[in-house]
Protein backbone atom coordinates (compact mmCIF):
# COMPACT_ATOMS: atom_id res chain seq x y z
CA UNK A 1 0.00 0.00 0.00
CA UNK A 2 0.97 3.48 -0.77
CA UNK A 3 2.25 5.49 2.32
CA UNK A 4 -0.61 7.92 2.61
CA UNK A 5 -2.32 9.21 5.31
CA UNK A 6 -5.51 11.72 5.20
CA UNK A 7 -6.28 13.75 8.14
CA UNK A 8 -8.91 13.96 9.61
CA UNK A 9 -10.51 10.98 8.62
CA UNK A 10 -14.30 12.37 9.50
CA UNK A 11 -14.90 15.76 10.42
CA UNK A 12 -18.37 17.87 11.40
CA UNK A 13 -18.19 21.69 11.12
CA UNK A 14 -20.21 24.28 10.97
CA UNK A 15 -21.49 26.63 7.58
CA UNK A 16 -18.96 29.82 7.68
CA UNK A 17 -16.34 27.72 9.31
CA UNK A 18 -12.52 27.26 7.93
CA UNK A 19 -11.39 23.79 7.10
CA UNK A 20 -8.00 22.62 6.35
CA UNK A 21 -7.53 18.88 5.13
CA UNK A 22 -3.73 17.46 4.88
CA UNK A 23 -2.33 14.38 2.50
CA UNK A 24 1.13 13.42 4.09
CA UNK A 25 2.99 11.05 1.73
CA UNK A 26 5.82 8.79 2.60
CA UNK A 27 6.46 8.08 -0.77
CA UNK A 28 8.21 11.10 -2.15
CA UNK A 29 5.98 11.25 -4.98
CA UNK A 30 6.17 14.06 -7.64
CA UNK A 31 2.91 14.83 -8.28
CA UNK A 32 -0.36 15.35 -5.33
CA UNK A 33 -4.28 15.62 -6.06
CA UNK A 34 -7.23 16.37 -4.19
CA UNK A 35 -10.35 14.78 -5.45
CA UNK A 36 -13.85 14.66 -3.73
CA UNK A 37 -16.71 11.76 -4.21
CA UNK A 38 -20.20 12.63 -4.50
CA UNK A 39 -23.27 10.79 -5.39
CA UNK A 40 -23.89 10.89 -9.12
CA UNK A 41 -20.79 12.78 -10.04
CA UNK A 42 -18.06 10.73 -8.98
CA UNK A 43 -14.48 11.84 -8.36
CA UNK A 44 -13.77 15.24 -9.51
CA UNK A 45 -10.46 16.70 -9.24
CA UNK A 46 -10.23 19.94 -6.91
CA UNK A 47 -6.74 20.76 -7.20
CA UNK A 48 -3.14 19.13 -7.70
CA UNK A 49 -0.18 19.92 -7.31
CA UNK A 50 3.26 19.11 -9.59
CA UNK A 51 5.94 19.67 -7.12
CA UNK A 52 6.60 22.02 -3.80
CA UNK A 53 4.76 25.82 -4.40
CA UNK A 54 3.56 24.22 -7.60
CA UNK A 55 0.07 24.19 -7.79
CA UNK A 56 -2.93 24.06 -10.63
CA UNK A 57 -7.07 24.51 -10.71
CA UNK A 58 -9.14 21.28 -11.13
CA UNK A 59 -12.26 21.53 -12.23
CA UNK A 60 -14.33 22.27 -9.06
CA UNK A 61 -12.16 24.48 -7.50
CA UNK A 62 -14.14 27.24 -6.54
CA UNK A 63 -13.62 27.49 -2.65
CA UNK A 64 -10.86 25.49 -2.18
CA UNK A 65 -7.31 26.57 -1.70
CA UNK A 66 -4.49 24.50 -1.45
CA UNK A 67 -0.73 24.75 -0.27
CA UNK A 68 2.63 22.28 -0.83
CA UNK A 69 5.42 23.51 1.34
CA UNK A 70 6.92 20.08 1.24
CA UNK A 71 7.09 17.13 -0.81
CA UNK A 72 4.98 14.89 1.59
CA UNK A 73 2.33 17.18 2.57
CA UNK A 74 -0.36 18.32 0.72
CA UNK A 75 -2.96 21.08 2.55
CA UNK A 76 -6.88 21.69 1.02
CA UNK A 77 -8.82 24.45 2.77
CA UNK A 78 -12.10 25.65 2.83
CA UNK A 79 -11.77 29.09 3.64
CA UNK A 80 -15.63 29.12 4.35
CA UNK A 81 -17.17 25.85 4.42
CA UNK A 82 -20.90 25.62 2.65
CA UNK A 83 -23.54 22.73 2.99
CA UNK A 84 -22.42 22.42 -0.46
CA UNK A 85 -18.99 21.44 0.40
CA UNK A 86 -19.88 18.22 2.33
CA UNK A 87 -18.26 15.02 0.46
CA UNK A 88 -15.77 12.45 0.70
CA UNK A 89 -12.19 14.24 0.18
CA UNK A 90 -9.91 12.05 -1.60
CA UNK A 91 -6.43 13.18 -1.62
CA UNK A 92 -4.12 11.14 -4.26
CA UNK A 93 -0.08 10.95 -5.33
CA UNK A 94 1.82 9.64 -8.33
CA UNK A 95 5.19 9.54 -8.92
CA UNK A 96 5.14 10.78 -12.45
CA UNK A 97 2.84 11.88 -15.43
CA UNK A 98 1.51 9.11 -17.20
CA UNK A 99 1.60 6.94 -13.93
CA UNK A 100 -0.22 4.88 -11.24
CA UNK A 101 -2.50 7.10 -9.29
CA UNK A 102 -2.37 5.88 -5.48
CA UNK A 103 -5.66 7.22 -3.41
CA UNK A 104 -5.64 7.74 0.75
CA UNK A 105 -8.24 6.29 2.33
CA UNK A 106 -10.65 9.74 2.21
CA UNK A 107 -11.71 12.25 4.72
CA UNK A 108 -15.40 12.59 5.58
CA UNK A 109 -16.73 16.05 5.63
CA UNK A 110 -19.97 16.77 6.81
CA UNK A 111 -21.28 21.05 6.99
CA UNK A 112 -24.22 21.80 8.92
CA UNK B 1 -15.50 18.01 -22.28
CA UNK B 2 -14.75 14.60 -22.58
CA UNK B 3 -17.55 11.57 -21.99
CA UNK B 4 -16.49 8.78 -19.80
CA UNK B 5 -19.28 6.44 -19.76
CA UNK B 6 -19.21 3.22 -17.95
CA UNK B 7 -21.61 -0.09 -18.55
CA UNK B 8 -23.20 -1.36 -17.03
CA UNK B 9 -24.36 0.77 -14.55
CA UNK B 10 -24.97 -1.97 -12.16
CA UNK B 11 -24.39 -5.70 -12.10
CA UNK B 12 -24.81 -8.55 -9.78
CA UNK B 13 -22.96 -11.89 -10.07
CA UNK B 14 -23.20 -15.59 -8.39
CA UNK B 15 -19.70 -16.02 -7.25
CA UNK B 16 -17.67 -17.84 -10.01
CA UNK B 17 -19.56 -16.22 -12.61
CA UNK B 18 -17.48 -14.33 -15.03
CA UNK B 19 -17.98 -10.92 -16.11
CA UNK B 20 -16.70 -7.77 -18.50
CA UNK B 21 -17.18 -4.25 -17.48
CA UNK B 22 -16.87 -1.14 -20.46
CA UNK B 23 -15.68 1.89 -20.45
CA UNK B 24 -15.83 4.40 -23.54
CA UNK B 25 -14.35 7.27 -23.90
CA UNK B 26 -15.14 10.20 -26.51
CA UNK B 27 -11.68 11.83 -27.01
CA UNK B 28 -8.02 10.81 -27.32
CA UNK B 29 -6.51 10.01 -24.04
CA UNK B 30 -2.94 9.18 -23.10
CA UNK B 31 -3.68 7.49 -20.05
CA UNK B 32 -6.37 5.17 -18.71
CA UNK B 33 -6.94 3.65 -15.58
CA UNK B 34 -9.26 1.37 -13.74
CA UNK B 35 -10.20 1.20 -9.72
CA UNK B 36 -12.15 -0.86 -7.77
CA UNK B 37 -13.61 0.81 -4.85
CA UNK B 38 -14.00 -1.41 -2.11
CA UNK B 39 -17.73 -1.36 0.34
CA UNK B 40 -15.54 0.39 2.63
CA UNK B 41 -14.64 3.03 0.54
CA UNK B 42 -10.99 2.27 -0.53
CA UNK B 43 -9.89 2.90 -4.14
CA UNK B 44 -7.48 0.70 -5.39
CA UNK B 45 -5.77 0.90 -8.27
CA UNK B 46 -5.65 -2.46 -10.72
CA UNK B 47 -4.31 -0.80 -14.22
CA UNK B 48 -2.47 1.52 -15.30
CA UNK B 49 -3.23 0.90 -19.10
CA UNK B 50 -3.50 2.98 -21.68
CA UNK B 51 -3.50 0.80 -25.01
CA UNK B 52 -2.35 -3.11 -25.31
CA UNK B 53 -4.00 -5.55 -22.50
CA UNK B 54 -2.59 -6.57 -19.08
CA UNK B 55 -3.63 -9.21 -16.51
CA UNK B 56 -3.01 -9.51 -12.47
CA UNK B 57 -4.81 -13.22 -11.46
CA UNK B 58 -8.30 -13.44 -12.00
CA UNK B 59 -8.40 -9.65 -13.56
CA UNK B 60 -7.27 -8.43 -17.09
CA UNK B 61 -7.94 -5.03 -18.87
CA UNK B 62 -7.80 -4.07 -22.33
CA UNK B 63 -7.43 -0.65 -24.04
CA UNK B 64 -8.25 -0.15 -27.69
CA UNK B 65 -7.27 3.32 -27.92
CA UNK B 66 -8.01 4.02 -31.47
CA UNK B 67 -11.74 3.20 -31.29
CA UNK B 68 -11.61 4.67 -27.87
CA UNK B 69 -12.71 1.80 -25.12
CA UNK B 70 -11.80 -0.01 -22.40
CA UNK B 71 -12.81 -3.84 -20.79
CA UNK B 72 -12.14 -4.83 -17.68
CA UNK B 73 -12.18 -8.69 -17.06
CA UNK B 74 -13.44 -10.28 -13.84
CA UNK B 75 -13.13 -14.01 -14.28
CA UNK B 76 -14.41 -16.76 -11.16
CA UNK B 77 -15.96 -13.68 -9.33
CA UNK B 78 -15.66 -13.38 -5.15
CA UNK B 79 -17.51 -12.29 -3.03
CA UNK B 80 -14.18 -9.93 -2.02
CA UNK B 81 -14.93 -8.46 -5.79
CA UNK B 82 -18.04 -6.59 -4.79
CA UNK B 83 -17.50 -2.38 -5.15
CA UNK B 84 -17.46 -0.14 -7.50
CA UNK B 85 -15.15 -0.02 -10.69
CA UNK B 86 -13.93 3.19 -11.89
CA UNK B 87 -12.37 3.83 -15.13
CA UNK B 88 -10.48 6.99 -15.61
CA UNK B 89 -9.11 9.14 -18.18
CA UNK B 90 -6.51 11.69 -18.94
CA UNK B 91 -7.22 13.81 -22.44
CA UNK B 92 -4.19 14.30 -24.87
CA UNK B 93 -3.78 17.65 -25.20
CA UNK B 94 0.11 17.10 -26.23
CA UNK B 95 1.43 17.52 -22.73
CA UNK B 96 0.89 15.09 -19.69
CA UNK B 97 -0.62 16.24 -16.24
CA UNK B 98 -2.19 13.25 -14.75
CA UNK B 99 -5.54 14.95 -14.25
CA UNK B 100 -7.99 12.15 -14.81
CA UNK B 101 -11.58 12.20 -15.68
CA UNK B 102 -13.72 9.59 -13.75
CA UNK B 103 -16.50 7.00 -15.10
CA UNK B 104 -19.43 6.94 -13.03
CA UNK B 105 -18.74 3.65 -12.49
CA UNK B 106 -20.06 0.39 -12.75
CA UNK B 107 -21.63 -1.16 -9.44
CA UNK B 108 -20.77 -4.88 -8.81
CA UNK B 109 -22.35 -6.84 -6.49
CA UNK B 110 -21.34 -10.45 -6.00
CA UNK B 111 -23.75 -12.91 -3.94
CA UNK B 112 -22.27 -16.32 -2.31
Amino acid sequence: DAGITQSPRHKVTETGTPVTLRCHQTENHRYMYWYRQDPGHGLRLIHYSYGVKDTDKGEVSDGYSVSRSKTEDFLLTLESATSSQTSVYFCAISRTVGNTIYFGEGSWLTVV
Amino acid sequence: GIQVEQSPPDLILQEGANSTLRCNFSDSVNNLQWFHQNPWGQLINLFYIPSGTKQNGRLSATTVATERYSLLYISSSQTTDSGVYFCAVELNYGGATNKLIFGTGTLLAVQP
